[in-house]
């Protein structure tokens, strides 16, 4: 079984500055590793995944974030961030081989807030 | 294409009621799934399908139903709502690469 920790629950940032909100993952066998974004009251969004290959994965709106294997870590990072970037952000992970790798499994959410 | 679609928007119910959350999609996905979103916990998976006739539970599947007897269409049936089941409820379908997330029903039970 996989486990998804998002270590800060909210994260204030003034526009323009950089931004990485931080995921770590738990999985005894290799992953595939998501990031989802949900502006108010709506559904998810995919921002970014990584399936395989290169670590450093780029995504929409301007983020990308890292795969480290090593430290078992997907942060996400944007370099300069604009208020409509306000929303909460989730990691997921699935199972990366075998027959569970559609189910995912969500940390609690980061909750970015972007001040002018 | 519509993507995916969820009906109704929001609902309240009473505490013993049934009701059936409609969820469909246009995109020929084999796999459908529902979870739950409550603050502070993430989504959680309530029930999952990987085709037409075939469903499997997932995270926290007590106090629910689904069936797929179609690819489009995936419905969750509370059978008897209970004050713990007010969550927001999302429908997703996809595949191994990529899920897409429908807008969610919002439910109150009383």
């Amino acid at each position: 079984a996989q486990s998804v920790t998002q270590l800060d629950s909210q994260v204030p940032v003034f526009e323009e500055a950089p931004v990485e909100l931080r995921c770590n993952y738990s999985s005894s066998v290799s992953v595939y590793l998501f990031w989802y974004v949900q502006y108010p009251n709506q559904g998810l969004q995919l921002l970014l995944k990584y399936l395989s290959g290169s670590t450093l994965v780029k995504g929409i709106n301007g983020f990308e974030a890292e795969f480290n294997k090593s430290q078992t870590s997907f942060h996400l990072r944007k370099p300069s961030v604009h208020i409509s970037d306000t929303a909460e952000y989730f990691c997921a992970v699935s199972e990366g081989s075998g027959g569970s790798n559609y189910k995912l499994t969500f940390g609690k959410g980061t909750l970015l807030t972007v001040n002018p | 294409n519509a993507g995916v679609t969820q009906t109704p928007k929001f609902q309240v119910l009473k505490t013993g009621q049934s009701m059936t959350l409609q969820c469909a999609q246009d995109m020929n996905h084999e796999y459908m799934s529902w979870y739950r979103q409550d603050p502070g916990m993430g989504l959680r998976l309530i029930h999952y399908s990987v085709g037409a006739g075939i469903t499997d539970q997932g995270e926290v599947p007590n106090g629910y139903n689904v069936s797929r007897s179609t690819t489009e269409d995936f419905p969750l049936r509370l059978l008897s709502a209970a004050p713990s089941q007010t969550s927001v409820y999302f429908c997703a379908s996809g595949t191994t690469y990529e899920q897409y997330f429908g807008p969610g029903t919002r439910l109150t039970v009383t």
